[in-house]
């Protein structure tokens, strides 16, 4: 079993619709949870932090459940410019103290219009 | 504006071939990262060096080499290369000591292939 899985996909959406992502993590000792974006031949990039309380960032929402051990990303009023693979990530403390960063393998997201 | 820059960004190359890529970043970060990314396997940990002077293995090392040449730079070595080693590398920098941050930044990639 994967440390962090997502849905593959592709999750395809109409324009101006609402669409969410789920992550589950299995290490317990994790710390720290993000979101990253990556377009199609590009380089991933942060696109928010997930706490404990919830956050959002204009249309995308981020929530993370301890207790049930996943985080979800939410875009609302999707745009073609969404059109991406959205990774999860878990960070925790390694063997070395050294905090590790988990990448899931991404769900793909399009948006047609 | 160069944050991380990694070269070659193409290369082929021929099963046995040695080759190095290299990785710099102008950020001033202590931590640097060597990831490859194969379809369907998300994005995996070669080598990292959590601060100039050291360096540990990740999830994948076995066939690589690294060296942190300095603070800035963070080279990925194949000794012999093989078809398995046919991938995406990723080279990522970060500051180290801020468990909430966790921003990696990542450079363009270089996309590896050996016949």
């Amino acid at each position: 079993r994967k440390e962090v899985e997502q849905d593959p996909g592709p999750f395809n959406v109409p324009e101006g619709a609402t669409v969410a992502f789920n992550c589950t993590y299995s290490n317990s000792a994790s710390q720290s949870f993000f979101w990253y974006r990556q377009d199609c031949r590009k380089e991933p990039k942060l696109l928010m932090s997930v706490y404990s309380s919830g956050n959002e960032d204009g249309r995308f929402t981020a929530q993370l459940n301890r207790a049930s051990q996943y985080i979800s990303l939410l875009i609302r009023d999707s745009k073609l410019s969404d059109s991406a693979t959205y990774l999860c990530v878990v960070a925790r403390s390694g063997d070395t103290g050294f905090q590790k960063l988990v990448f899931g393998t991404g769900t793909r997201l399009l948006v047609s219009p | 504006n160069a944050g991380v820059t990694q070269t070659p960004k193409f290369q082929v190359l021929k099963t046995g071939q040695s080759m190095t890529l290299q990785c710099a970043q102008d950020m001033n970060h202590n931590s640097m990262y060597w990831y490859r990314q194969d379809p369907g396997m998300g994005l995996r940990l070669i080598y990292y060096s959590a601060s100039e002077g050291t360096t540990d293995k990740g999830e994948v090392p076995n066939g690589y080499n690294v060296s942190r040449l300095n603070k800035r730079e963070f080279s990925l070595r194949l000794e012999s290369a093989a078809p398995s080693q046919t991938s995406v590398y990723f080279c990522a920098s970060r500051t180290s000591g801020e468990t909430n941050t966790g921003e990696l930044f990542f450079g363009e990639g270089s996309r590896l292939t050996v016949l």
